[in-house]
């Protein structure tokens, strides 16, 4: 499994877009960036994934450029709802027996 | 919207007793994971379980350890013989297929004192 990084912690105030990097420069090319979200005492919720340009669902939007070493999670206008810890997983998930393996993640606070 | 349901929520327990965590997956999944969180460390994968059979286990996952699907319904983690270091958030998972994305449910925290 590629080894991912990604800033410890995040602030940010309401309303604004906050954009999460992380970079997995050993990806591979069966690999897919996924994003998980958890909120204290709760299990992760999965995201967003993606291969490969721009993937955008009803909550976020996952940019990866051509070489794919890194992504980048986009937030539109968050709100302190939003606050939470935001995991980038790397992996080869359909021939990894589905196995999810979550890094250290980003803490994003939402200010008022 | 359906949900992964956990229970108990919270566990406490003695050391060298028997625990088992019970977990409801989404009913028309077909692949269930446990994965465990220490307080304040990374979440991390214990077993998957696909056709009535572990599929993948972690080295975490030991002899203590034993899963169950003993109906149609409950998916279980079984704990032998608990240990103090076994106290963490335990997080039941299910995914409709292969590579989908994994719901999880909302934990239970089990207490070894």
């Amino acid at each position: 499994l590629a080894k991912t990084t990604q800033p410890i912690s995040m602030d940010s105030y309401e309303g604004q877009e906050v954009n999460i990097t992380c970079s997995h420069n050993n990806i591979a090319t069966n690999d897919y960036i996924t994003w998980y979200q958890q909120f204290p005492s709760q299990g992760p919720r999965f995201i967003i994934q993606g291969y490969k340009t721009k993937v955008t669902n009803e909550v976020a939007s996952l940019f990866i450029p051509a070489d794919r070493k890194s992504s980048t999670l986009s937030l539109p206008r968050v709100s302190l709802s939003d606050t939470a810890v935001y995991y980038c997983l790397v992996g080869d998930i359909p021939n990894a027996g589905n196995m999810l393996t979550f890094g250290g993640g980003t803490r994003l606070m939402v200010k008022p | 919207e359906p949900e992964v349901t956990q229970t108990p929520s919270h566990q406490v327990t003695q050391m060298g007793q028997e625990v088992i965590l019970r977990c409801v997956p989404i009913s028309n999944h077909l692949y269930f994971y446990w994965y465990r969180q220490i307080l304040g460390q990374k979440v991390e994968f214990l077993v998957s379980f696909y056709n009535n059979e572990i599929s993948e286990k972690s080295e975490i996952f030991d002899d203590q350890f034993s899963v169950e699907r003993p109906d149609g319904s409950n998916f279980t983690l079984k704990i032998r013989s608990t240990k103090l270091e076994d106290s963490a958030m335990y997080f039941c998972a299910s995914s409709p297929v292969l590579a989908g994305e994994q719901y999880f449910g909302p934990g239970t925290r089990l207490t070894v004192t």
